[in-house]
């Protein structure tokens, strides 16, 4: 089975703190994203990785920046917290499909966070 | 932009209905995806259609797709107060858009 994981499930800091929310897959998957999760939002996607110290864009990307030095690994940063960025971030990581589309992709269990 | 627009937004039903949910897209997929979340968890990848595939069948899931209407349909038949949870599609291609989701509550 595939294993996510992200380093906290809950986490509180503070106005204008450093954050680093890690997460880390098991199976070998060229691709990796992180999403945040407000009600009635769905999931927004932030940024993605298809390969080491590879990164796109995605939908959200303001005041976020991330990092991936290894294959396992994709780290999300939040240079200067704000409360905008209260929310549940969610990690997730694929396989490359045919013609290098996009297939299932498998959850970490999220990360609260929360900024004072 | 969320592509995937999932209907309806909540529905109730009680143990031992079916419960079917909806979704629309706006461009062309390679596949189509759909996701539980039990509440405050991960999401849990529950089913993929191909573009090429009608219908798929998957325990008590039953999954169609129309592309000439870009929709799919999720079935969940007898349901049980374990399959409480919300219900995401997602598009799958070069890029992977989720919906906001059904919530979807079965009374014991």
């Amino acid at each position: 089975d595939v294993k996510v994981t992200q380093s906290s499930r809950y986490l509180v800091k503070r106005t204008g703190e450093k954050v680093f929310l890690e997460c880390v897959q098991d199976m070998d998957h060229e691709n990796m994203f992180w999403y945040r999760q407000d009600p009635g939002l769905g999931l927004r996607l932030i940024y993605f990785s298809y390969d080491v110290k590879m990164k796109e864009k995605g939908d959200i990307p303001e005041g976020y920046s991330v990092s991936r030095e290894k294959k396992e690994r994709f780290s999300l940063i939040l240079e200067s917290a704000s409360t905008n960025q209260t929310s549940m971030y969610l990690c997730a990581s694929s396989l490359t499909g045919l013609r290098g589309t996009y297939n299932e992709q498998f959850f970490g269990p999220g990360t609260r966070l929360t900024v004072l | 932009s969320q592509q995937g627009e999932e209907d309806p937004q909540a529905l109730s039903i009680q143990e031992g209905e079916n419960a079917t949910m909806n979704c629309s897209y706006k461009t062309s997929i390679n596949n189509l995806q759909w996701y539980r979340q039990n509440s405050g968890r991960g999401l849990v990848h529950l089913i993929l259609i191909r573009s090429n595939e009608r219908e798929k069948h998957s325990g008590r899931l039953r999954v169609t797709l129309d592309t000439s209407k870009k929709s799919s349909s999720l079935l969940i038949t007898a349901s049980r107060a374990a399959d409480t949870a919300s219900y995401f599609c997602a598009t799958g291609g070069f890029k992977t858009i989720f919906g906001a989701g059904t919530r979807l509550f079965v009374k014991a």
